[in-house]
């Protein structure tokens, strides 16, 4: 099946500080959308952006779906950046299900 | 965006017993959602694909007769954890999206489950 990585996994920011988030995925795919978890385990959507970029407010993402990677970026990391950053794609093959890369830990340091 | 909700958002029971687990969209119908669970510092791992109407469809290595689930209309989906035991104390996360072309997915709350 289809590999989905992230990197970095661990990444502490000082406040203000911009970063940038890489998912790289095995094949070709229909859907990524980009999530943060927060402390209490919701799941906040963030962008879904199968191709191109994407813009709200102080993040951005961008897909180049055909070199198989997309690109997450925080400007001006604030404490409430902190968690974990999931990007997930679905498939060609798949029947709309979503699979998940391993995430991005983010701690922003006041 | 679309609304899921779960419910509960967190509960505790005996080992041996069952719980169940229930997945709304509120705003939206969805023929398909989806049940995910997270261990601890991992991630989300599909289950299984939920499908309205008839029988869900179960990833490889999960027990169908351990995770029972319903799709009874549409906009309610459920997880039973059957005969529970302290291995199966894990996050579980349900998903659901507006029906049509590649359209993106939306998450309920989770349910955080404890089985002592």
């Amino acid at each position: 099946g289809i590999q989905v990585e992230q990197s970095p996994p661990d990444l502490i920011l000082q406040e203000g500080a911009n970063s940038t988030l890489r998912c790289n995925f095995s094949d070709s795919v229909n859907n990524l959308q980009w999530f943060h978890q927060n402390p209490w385990g919701q799941l906040i959507n963030l962008f879904y952006i199968p191709s191109g970029t994407k813009q709200n407010g102080r993040l951005s993402a961008t897909t180049v779906a055909t070199e198989r990677y997309s690109l997450l970026y925080i400007s001006s990391s604030q404490t409430t950046d902190s968690g974990v950053y999931f990007c997930a794609v679905r498939p060609r093959d798949s029947s709309y299900k979503l699979i998940f890369g391993s995430g991005t830990r983010l701690l922003v340091r006041p | 965006g679309a609304v899921v909700s779960q419910h509960p958002s967190r509960v505790i029971c005996k080992s041996g017993t069952s719980v169940k687990i229930e997945c709304r969209s509120l705003d939206f119908q969805a023929t398909t959602m989806f049940w995910y669970r997270q261990f601890p510092k991992q991630s989300l791992m599909l289950m299984a694909t939920s499908n309205e109407g008839s029988k869900a469809t179960y990833e490889q290595g999960v027990e169908k007769d351990k995770f029972l689930i319903n799709h009874a209309s549409l906009t309610l989906s459920t997880l039973t954890v059957t005969s529970a035991h302290p291995e199966d104390s894990s996050f579980y996360i349900c998903s659901a999206r507006v029906e049509g072309q590649n359209t993106e997915a939306f998450f309920g709350q989770g349910t955080r489950l404890t089985v002592v």
